[in-house]
């Protein structure tokens, strides 16, 4: 079973700053497969990137991931008020698995 | 675009069985290109992924509740259904329908507004 490990566990920021958030996964995974998620207090989930790099539909350009292999990363070049929220990667192997997730708050 | 609700009893007693239904609308649950999921969240904590289903009925489990979940679809209403059987303080969660894009990326790319499920007598 893969396991996906996001660090780091609470990212504290100033609007304006940029964010760099980390997914390792426990052994190389496909980029096709790998997702990351949005997700606002008291809402659910939200796609930001699939494919590892590629945008969902509305999603503003400050977001972008990349990586491949074990490490992913996803990318907020200039938070916006709302960006502060907590990010999950996710890998669909022979089933899906969650990160622990990433908090960015505001510093 | 998609949109999908849950519903089902929002407290249910430990030992007996959690049942929740997913309404999807924008589109038919017998579309090829999707599978269609469960994942809870309990309070607080990360996201765990339940179970797949196919309109065609095959399903697929988190081997870690396997033994306790049974999932259904209804292809004539539009619907998914959860079942999760002796249910525990443990179970409970905020539990998410969503559409998984199997024939793309395998992303969950729409989700429901998530229902809180509490296990208490």
């Amino acid at each position: 079973e893969i396991v996906l490990t996001q660090s780091p566990g609470t990212l504290s920021l100033s609007p304006g700053e940029r964010a760099t958030l980390s997914c390792r996964a426990s052994q190389s995974v496909s980029s096709t497969y790998l997702t990351w998620y949005q997700q606002r207090p008291g809402q659910a989930p939200r796609l930001l990137i699939y494919g590892a790099s590629s945008r969902a539909t509305g999603i503003p350009d400050r977001f972008s991931g990349s990586g491949s292999g074990t490490d992913f990363t996803l990318t907020i070049s200039r938070l916006e008020p709302e960006d502060f929220a907590v990010y999950y990667c996710q890998h669909y192997g022979s089933s899906p698995t969650f990160g622990g997730g990433t908090k960015v708050e505001i510093k | 675009q998609l949109q999908l609700q849950e519903s089902g009893p929002g407290l249910v007693k430990p030992s007996e069985t959690l049942s929740l239904t997913c309404t999807v609308s924008g589109g038919s649950i017998s579309n090829s290109n999707y599978y269609w999921g469960w994942i809870r969240q309990p309070p607080g904590k990360g996201l765990e992924w339940i179970g797949n289903i196919y309109y065609s009925g095959d399903t697929y489990y988190n081997p870690s509740l396997k033994s306790r979940v049974t999932m259904s679809v209804d292809t004539s209403t539009n619907q998914f259904s959860l079942k999760l059987r002796s249910v525990t303080a443990a179970d409970t969660a905020v539990y998410y329908c969503a559409s998984l894009h199997y024939a793309g990326n395998r992303d969950f790319n729409y989700w429901g507004q998530g229902t809180l499920v509490t296990v208490s007598s």
